[in-house]
């Protein structure tokens, strides 16, 4: 089972800041990583696939980088809408699994 | 619009059973494999189970085989997940999701529905 681990747990940072989150994964997946977003009490909302595409309806101030283990989220400029937990997901490999998350929070 | 709509979570005791059901529309449901995923209060998500459009494939964690069974029924639009011998560490929202192919993201998730396990 591939393992991945999302870093930091927590990023507290003002809006109109830059974020980066990271997530690592124990052995390659390619390119087959996908990055959700959750707010409180609502479902996961796909942000990022294949490590670099905007899911549709997208805001361009989220990016997406890297490949084989190290994958980037970028948030370019923090919106007040923007903080919530992000998750990273594998497709590479059954069984598919999810990084444990980082929650960012308003500084 | 693509909907996803879950049903049949609630308080169950532990040892019982409880069958959850999703409902697809807005999309010819037979083309998209369908997964279900759950979420335990203030923890992560959790893969569950993913069941190829034409039931042909069917994926389970580890750590729920045996106990949880995922089908479908695409005449009704319809994803389910059969929950058996069910415990307290199951207590979560459960999702379902859907997926196009092998290796795509999960594009499209429910609300989710609540089960919670205790006596």
């Amino acid at each position: 089972e591939i393992v991945l681990t999302q870093s930091p747990a927590t990023l507290s940072l003002s809006p109109g800041e830059r974020a980066t989150l990271s997530c690592r994964a124990s052995q390659s997946v390619t390119s087959k990583l996908a990055w959700y977003q959750q707010k409180p009490g609502q479902a996961p909302r796909l942000l990022i696939y294949d490590a670099s595409n905007r899911a549709t309806g997208i805001p361009a101030r989220f990016s997406g980088s890297g490949s084989g283990t190290d994958f980037t989220l970028t948030i370019s400029s923090l919106e007040p809408e923007d903080f919530a937990v992000y998750y990273c997901q594998q497709r590479s490999n059954w069984p598919c699994s999810f990084g444990q998350g980082t929650k960012l929070e308003i500084k | 619009d693509v909907q996803l709509v879950e049903s049949g979570g609630g308080l169950v005791k532990p040892g019982g059973s409880l069958r959850l059901s999703c409902a697809g529309s807005g999309y010819t449901f037979s083309t998209y494999n369908m997964n279900w995923v759950r979420q335990a209060p203030g923890k992560g998500l959790e893969w569950v189970s993913s069941i190829s459009g034409d039931s042909n494939y069917i994926y389970q964690a580890d750590s729920m085989k045996g106990r949880f069974t995922i089908s479908r029924d695409n005449a009704k639009n319809s994803l389910y997940l059969q929950m058996d011998s069910l415990r307290a560490e199951d207590t979560a929202v459960y999702y379902c999701a859907r997926h196009r192919r092998t290796g795509d993201p999960f594009d499209n998730w429910g609300q989710g529905t609540l089960v919670t396990v205790s006596s």
